[in-house]
């Protein structure tokens, strides 16, 4: 149980164009998921909050403008990376928790989408 | 706040040794801490978890150990396995915070045959 996916797993796209990543639950319904982004050799940091219904909440220093978010479903959530550029290039990490509004819960991943900007 | 580290500081241990890996968190408020195991080109996978409420936890080959006082946090693996190799990275949280995560800086675990 708790299974999240991710897709693309891989993408290579010319600067300026924008590209969509997908956060599916599988087999339960998340109120919340998360955005991180992973570089060689580091360790994750949290982008957003993504919460079903309304808007995402950005942690200081990531640009809402740059990376859009949609959480239109239970089971959905969409990063929007708009306009990329090479220093976008990144690993980007998807997250839920069965339950929200709680604290105190396990994130389960998806297995990630690797951006690359040429 | 999340802590981001600049290179991975690596344990390398031969096949069948206990490993340790340590982890210092920032947040005094912080009340529950998982451990994640992360393969090359995934996402991290759930190892085991511990809430402030209690010092040391144990799963299959592994255990937590958590030192408020010092805000510290230990996984310890049992006869490590090849396929233990990975990076591990302890995330924290605290009640109140909307169940989000600060990972810490990671180690990598490499196991020698």
């Amino acid at each position: 149980g708790a299974v999240v996916s991710q897709h693309p797993s891989w993408v290579i796209c010319k600067s300026g164009t924008s590209v969509k990543i997908e956060c599916r639950s599988l087999d339960f319904q998340a109120t919340t998921m998360f955005w991180y982004r992973q570089f060689p050799k580091q360790s994750l940091m949290l982008m957003a909050t993504s919460n079903e219904g309304s808007k995402a909440t950005y942690e200081q220093g990531v640009e809402k403008d740059k990376f859009l978010i949609n959480h239109a479903s239970l089971t959905l959530s969409t990063l929007t990376v708009t306009s990329a550029h090479p220093e976008d290039s990144s690993f980007y990490i998807c997250s839920a928790s069965l339950r929200t509004g709680d604290s105190n819960q396990p994130q389960h991943f998806g297995d990630g989408t690797r951006l690359s900007i040429l | 706040g999340e802590s981001v580290g600049l290179h991975l500081p690596t344990l390398s241990v031969q096949e069948g040794d206990n490993s340790i890996i340590n982890c210092a968190y920032s947040n005094s408020a912080s009340d529950y801490f998982i451990w994640y195991k992360q393969e090359s080109g995934k996402g991290p996978q759930f190892i085991i978890d511990i809430r402030s409420n209690m010092d040391k936890r144990q799963g299959q080959r592994v255990t937590v150990l958590l030192n408020k006082t010092v805000k510290h946090l230990s996984l310890q693996i049992a006869a490590t396995q090849p396929g233990d190799s990975a990076v591990y990275f302890c995330a924290e949280n605290y009640w109140g915070n909307f169940n989000k995560f600060y990972f810490g800086s990671g180690t990598k675990l490499n196991v020698k045959p």
